[in-house]
């Protein structure tokens, strides 16, 4: 069965802290894409990144950067610096398969983070 | 315009009210769907479609019905809601359906069923 548990609820932090969100998943597929995205204030879900699970080079976008680990079937995020601006809650999502509705999201349950000035 | 919109951003309703929710893609997409999001719980995935063939309807509810005349357009019927009908409602769109085509979500529709 797909899952995908984000086990922190809310995160607090002042601004400048480096701060990582945990993601773990569950498939039974070899082949899968793993999800980041962000939810500010305003309601609409950004999409942040994508990784498929042939390709475990951890990632990094400006202050974000993400830790894609097979072994222990995770896919952490890590924001440096964290700005105000980054306040949101952060959803990881899984998506297995090829192609088809068997590749539907499946999303975890968010990450609420509070950047504070 | 650009990226997925949604109208209207909020709605109040009575439970014997009909009313629609609609969203747009401007994206050149060919896959839409609906998500409903309640307090404390997961996105839930309500319906598919897939060039304006529903591919999946994850037992919603017939309150809910969802129209998708072509493939940039999706609206979303409302009749009889419940009060626990109330949530953010959002669209999404992707190239293609499934994996690996990441979904780009529009702002919602903030729903309160009186």
């Amino acid at each position: 069965a797909q899952k995908v548990t984000q086990a922190q609820t809310e995160i607090s932090v002042v601004e400048k802290e480096d701060v990582t969100l945990d993601c773990v998943y569950e498939t039974r597929d070899t082949t899968y894409y793993l999800f980041w995205y962000k939810q500010p204030p305003s309601g609409e879900l950004v999409f942040l990144i994508r990784r498929n699970s042939f390709d475990e080079q951890n990632e990094i976008s400006g202050r974000y950067s993400w830790n894609f680990q097979k072994s222990t079937s995770s896919f952490n995020f890590t924001i440096t610096a964290s700005q105000v601006v980054d306040s949101a809650v952060y959803f990881c999502a899984l998506s297995e398969g090829v192609g088809g509705s068997q590749g539907n999201l499946i999303f975890g349950k968010g990450t609420k983070l509070s950047v504070k000035p | 315009e650009t990226g997925v919109t949604q109208t209207p951003r909020h709605l109040v309703m009575g439970m014997t009210n009909k009313k629609s929710l609609k969203c747009e893609q401007h994206l050149g997409h060919n896959a839409m769907y609906w998500y409903k999001q309640s307090a404390k719980k997961p996105l839930e995935l309500m319906f598919v479609y897939s060039l304006e063939e529903r591919v999946e309807n994850n037992s919603v509810p017939s309150r809910f019905s969802p129209e998708c005349p072509n493939s940039s357009h999706l609206f979303l019927h409302l009749h009889t809601l419940q009060p626990e009908d109330s949530a953010l409602y959002l669209c999404a769109s992707s190239l293609r359906t499934g994996a690996p085509y990441e979904q780009y979500f529009g702002p919602g529709t903030r729903l309160t069923v009186t």
